[in-house]
């Protein structure tokens, strides 16, 4: 019953190191997300893909990139962490269109100094 | 665009009280909707969700109507334990065709129940 793994959990960086953080998903979703948590803002939507090999913008991609190149992955890059990256990150997956439900793994927590 | 407004929290209630957390909307087309639940140091998963006007979500004693005329989906449950302390987040997802099932979350309540 894994559902969606996140991994690290935690991490610290230095302002422009990079890292990559990843997703994966063994309910065989097409569509996964990358959101970014903050206090008194909710979730947003970073990138997300509707399948193997795609990926698009969401809301706030701006810093972020990200790769599909199988299924059951999702990864998220950050090529030059800066401070205001400081956030949690969760990955989400879903069947697909809109309605359907998504199903969140447990977060990772960023920290940028 | 679309947006979800949510009651600030943090909201503090002794068990076996009443809970009523207010959840508005904005949308351009026919969204669904949605409450999720974040216990600590986990991930969001889902409460429960309504797809068309006057749907009445429900799962674990809480509730929540889609209503079209107000753009509310007001969380309810009768009588709440230590247990349900946790964030919500009330959320939408816009129905266009085609689209993949992006979600709009409001900014989270916290809930705390006490003895």
């Amino acid at each position: 019953n894994a559902g969606v793994t996140q991994t690290p959990k935690f991490r610290v960086l230095k302002t422009g190191q990079s890292m990559t953080l990843l997703c994966a998903q063994d309910m065989n979703h097409e569509y996964m997300y990358w959101y970014r948590q903050d206090p008194g803002m909710g979730l947003r939507l970073i990138h997300y893909s509707v399948g193997e090999g795609t990926t698009a913008k969401g809301e706030v991609p701006d810093g972020y990139n990200v790769s599909r190149l199988k299924k059951q992955n999702f990864l998220l890059g950050l090529e030059s962490a800066a401070p205001s990256q400081t956030s949690v990150y969760f990955c989400a997956s879903s069947y697909g269109l809109s309605g359907n439900i998504q199903y969140f793994g447990a977060g990772t927590r960023l920290s940028v100094l | 665009g679309d947006s979800v407004t949510q009651m600030e929290g943090p909201v503090t209630l002794s068990e076996e009280a009443f809970l009523t957390i207010n959840c508005t909307y904005t949308a351009t087309g026919y969204p669904s909707l949605f409450w999720y639940v974040q216990y600590p140091g986990e991930g969001l998963q889902l409460l429960l969700k309504a797809t068309k006007a006057d749907d009445k979500g429900s799962n674990k004693g809480f509730e929540a109507t889609y209503r079209k005329e107000t753009t509310s989906f007001h969380l309810e449950k009768g009588s709440v334990q230590v247990s349900d302390s946790a964030v919500y987040f009330c959320a939408l997802s816009d129905r266009n065709t085609g689209t993949a099932s992006k979600l709009t979350f409001g900014t989270g309540t916290r809930l705390q129940v006490t003895l």
